[in-house]
Parts: C-alpha cells; sequence; structure tokens
C-alpha cells in the first residue's frame, strides 16, 4: 500500500527555472493538497483539489500552479523559482472534504533555490 | 477564520518523565481537531484525532489528547516519554470554512528527549 508519493525527494533549481512537483496517491481519495514547510511556521496551504478538474487556492498560491486530471495525480508546477520558495513540500490526500478525515502525507520534497 | 496556537516552540524533557504539549484553536463550531508527529526527514504520521464524543482520545504510541471546549484547547500528553518520541508535533484543526474545506496546522513544538 503505497499511500502518497512524492517525487523527487530533493531538488536544486536556480533561480528562474520551472519545474513540476510530482504527487500520487492509489486510495481513491477526492481531497488532496500541497502545503510547504517552513521553520517557525509550520505547514501553509498553497492550492487543493476536492476532484478531478477542480482546483482553489489555498493560504500561499503566489508563484505555483496546479492541475487536476485525474483522482490520482496533483502536480505542483512552480513557474519561475525564487529563493523565497525553497522549503519542504508536502503533498496530501484524504477521503472527505471536511476536515474531519485523517489526511495522509507524502514523505516531502526538499527544495532549495539558488 | 480557523486559526491554531502552539505556544511552545521548544520543549526538553527527560525520558520517562511525562510529556504535555499545548494546542489552543480558534473555530465557530465543533471542530475536527488533530495531533500529528514528523520524524527528521519524514513526512506527518496522525497521532490521534478527535471529532465527537469523549473528550479524551487515545492515540498510537501511547499518547492521548484532552478536548476542552471552555479552554479551546486539546493538549496532548504522554505518561512516559521515550528516546524515540523525539520529533516535531503539530496540532491541526480542521473543517469548513468561508474558504471551502481546510485542514490548519499550529507552528509546531519540537520535543527533545534528554537521556
Amino acid at each position: 500500500n503505497a499511500g502518497v508519493t512524492q517525487t523527487p525527494k530533493f531538488q536544486v533549481l536556480k533561480t528562474g527555472q520551472s519545474m513540476t512537483l510530482q504527487c500520487a496517491q492509489d486510495m481513491n481519495h477526492e481531497y488532496m493538497s500541497w502545503y510547504r514547510q517552513d521553520p517557525g511556521m509550520g505547514l501553509r496551504l498553497i492550492h487543493y483539489s476536492v476532484g478531478a478538474g477542480i482546483t482553489d487556492q489555498g493560504e500561499v498560491p503566489n508563484g505555483y500552479n496546479v492541475s487536476r486530471s485525474t483522482t490520482e495525480d496533483f502536480p505542483l508546477r512552480l513557474l519561475s523559482a525564487a529563493p523565497s520558495q525553497t522549503s519542504v513540500y508536502f503533498c496530501a490526500s484524504s477521503s472527505t472534504f471536511w476536515g474531519e478525515d485523517e489526511a495522509f502525507f507524502g514523505q516531502g520534497t526538499r527544495l532549495t533555490v539558488v | 477564520a480557523q486559526s491554531v496556537t502552539q505556544p511552545d516552540i521548544h520543549i526538553t524533557v527527560s525520558e520517562g518523565a511525562s510529556l504535555e504539549l499545548r494546542c489552543n484553536y480558534s473555530y465557530g463550531a465543533t471542530p475536527y481537531l488533530f495531533w500529528y508527529v514528523q520524524s527528521p526527514g519524514q513526512g506527518l504520521q496522525l497521532l490521534l484525532k478527535y471529532f465527537s464524543g469523549d473528550t479524551l482520545v487515545q492515540g498510537i504510541k501511547g499518547f492521548e489528547a484532552e478536548f476542552k471546549r471552555s479552554q479551546s484547547s486539546f493538549n496532548l500528553r504522554k505518561p512516559s516519554v521515550h528516546w524515540s518520541d523525539a520529533a516535531e508535533y503539530f496540532c491541526a484543526v480542521g473543517g469548513v470554512t468561508g474558504g471551502g474545506n481546510k485542514l490548519t496546522f499550529g507552528t509546531g513544538t519540537q520535543l527533545k528527549v534528554e537521556l
């Protein structure tokens, strides 16, 4: 049972480069989300999706783009990387929309922008 | 808007000592409350959750938490800490807000265990 799989685990980007962080889940969850984790700030919601074809912004969406073409996949795109996007990124999925069910997290992607 | 406050950034306890991590939340209705643990270099793992019913909930690894509506608190406890409990702990509140479904995390408490 793989759960939530994120790739890559580590990435170094130069300022201005673009890249896609991959996230896949095999639990048939409708709700998926992306968080970034920064020291002293906990986890902050970037974007989320309540089902295939439906996405919305979270607290810190600027500089990121998402799409949800299938239930399983929810990639996060950095359009033009900036040093402020250096962070650890987590993808999560859950079966309910109302925050009442456990969210399952991937292992994280540690991104450094130089 | 919902919010979570974890007032302790760092806590150090001796192995075998008891532990209490504090969490206060702000939410307009009965919240869904969670505690997650993050070991170094790992993702988050659910320790326990509260939705309704008994206000004392038991979780994995010997942890428990008590929901106190009057104090808007959901503190995490463990009677005897093990060295392997050293990790970062996050309290979270879930529910529907004006912006839709949301799981809001506190800033975390880093637990160090002294042998």
